[in-house]
């Protein structure tokens, strides 16, 4: 079936580094692809999606490229800041199962001044 | 405007125990689903109502049930409760059964 794997944390890192977390994938067809951010003690916000292969989303300095032959979405930000605070997770919607989301076990990231 | 809403915020109950949680989609929204999100773990489908028909399930057993209501609200209802069923609860809406999702703040569900 659809499933999402996304790397381990807490990922700890210095306000301005370099951010990638991995993310895979295993889903049948093309499935939408998708980066969801919680802070906090908030619910859920969706950060970027892509909807085709090789197609890149973008939002707040994060981005992802849908990548279908490693079959990856991996999240990147060129310069973090300690209000990227959150938990990421990796999320797909089945190309047979639209109305399903699949969701990776998420990552925390800590960012230190 | 306002963004989906779900009641209670928290919640404690027992096992054996029945319990009901709550779910206001977004204005014109008219697709309701819902995740069940135990610790350190990504959120897990439970069920999907548009239009006031289910349109998906995930695996989880029976004692799961949901239903939406002519106002699009929705509510989940769990019976029989155990002590594994603690964790967030998650409801999200969106326009139609297969548009993005926005999600609400959780209700927070401890069995004791």
């Amino acid at each position: 079936g659809d499933s999402v794997t996304q790397m381990e944390g807490p990922v700890t890192l210095s306000e301005e580094a370099f951010l990638t977390i991995n993310c895979t994938y295993t889903a049948t067809g093309y499935p939408s692809l998708f980066w969801y951010v919680q802070y906090p003690g908030e619910g859920l916000q969706l950060l970027l999606k892509a909807t085709k292969a090789d197609d890149k989303g973008s939002n707040k300095g994060f981005e992802a490229t849908y990548r279908k032959e490693t079959t990856s979405f991996h999240l990147e930000k060129g310069s973090v800041q300690v209000s990227d605070s959150a938990v990421y997770f990796c999320a797909l919607s089945g190309a047979y199962n639209f109305n399903k989301f699949y969701f990776g076990s998420g990552t925390k990231l800590n960012v230190k001044p | 405007d306002a963004g989906v809403t779900q009641s209670p915020t928290h919640l404690i109950k027992t096992r054996g125990q029945h319990v009901t949680l709550r779910c206001s989609p977004i204005s014109g929204h008219k697709s309701v689903s819902w995740y069940q999100q135990v610790l350190g773990q990504g959120p897990q489908f439970i069920f999907q109502y548009y239009e006031k028909e289910e349109r998906g399930r995930g695996n989880f057993p029976d004692r799961f049930s949901a239903r939406q209501f002519p106002n699009y609200s929705s509510e989940l209802n769990v019976n029989a409760l155990l002590l594994g069923d603690s964790a967030l609860y998650l409801c999200a809406s969106s326009i139609g059964q297969y548009n993005e999702q926005f999600f609400g703040p959780g209700t927070r569900l401890t069995v004791l």
